[in-house]
């Protein structure tokens, strides 16, 4: 079965680093791009950024290039989200999602990651 | 970046009713567009990729179309497992973006 399998929830104070996964599997991680998207609550979706892990080719969407980085480690098959210091306007459910072959779409998406900013 | 004009932002119709939502482009972006459904608590889903094909093993009560600008997404029988929150996409040019999102309720 193709899945993305992401990390758990966390809660963390604003000035904290945080660093969460999304695993693939059943399918060759190396070849199709892993997004990376937000959902504040009660809001819609914004994306993010997108990486390819076969060569860590990575884009930025502008409205988040700098308050995060997006990387991969394609030996475990598993690309990362990650800040250095968190601020409370972080608060938000993240979504990974495989763009499908032939780039038709977001076919698989993990589960979502609940990341709380809060002191 | 391209705005994607979604609209209604809610509607309320019945079992079996005709659903239509669409999404205005910002700009000219051919056929670049994908619809998603999101239940409450859930990731979204892909229904639609590239304006108007079906995605694997999604109703074919679903469908889409339009190009250019205008896009189109329909549901020709309103069932009750399709109450949900609905996304049309555009990823014709970076960055890409979605439309506020349709939820949909049964009357």
């Amino acid at each position: 079965e193709v899945q993305l399998v992401q990390s758990g929830a966390e809660v963390k104070k604003p000035g904290k680093s945080l660093k969460i996964s999304c695993k693939g599997s059943g399918y060759i991680f190396t070849n199709f791009w892993i997004n990376w998207l937000r959902q504040r609550p009660g809001e819609g979706l914004e994306w993010m950024g997108i990486i390819y892990p076969g060569d860590s080719d990575t884009t930025y969407n502008p409205s988040f290039q700098g308050q995060v980085t997006i990387s991969v480690d394609k030996s475990i098959g598993t690309a990362y989200l990650q800040w250095s210091s968190l601020k409370a306007s972080d608060t938000a459910i993240y979504f990974c999602a495989r763009t499908g072959p032939g780039g038709y779409g977001m076919d698989v998406w993990g589960q979502g990651t609940t990341v709380t900013v809060s002191s | 970046d391209i705005q994607m004009i979604q609209s209604p932002s809610s509607l309320s119709a019945s079992v079996g009713d005709r659903v239509t939502i669409t999404c205005q482009a910002s700009q000219d972006i051919s056929n670049s567009v994908d619809w998603y459904q999101q239940k409450p608590g859930k990731a979204p889903n892909l229904l639609i990729y590239d304006a108007s094909n079906l995605a694997t093993g999604v109703p074919s009560r679903f469908s889409g179309g339009g190009s250019g600008t205008d896009f189109s997404f329909t549901i020709t029988t309103l069932q009750p497992e399709d109450i949900a929150t609905y996304y049309c996409q555009q990823n014709g040019n970076l960055p890409f973006t979605f439309g506020g999102g349709t939820k949909v309720e049964i009357k």
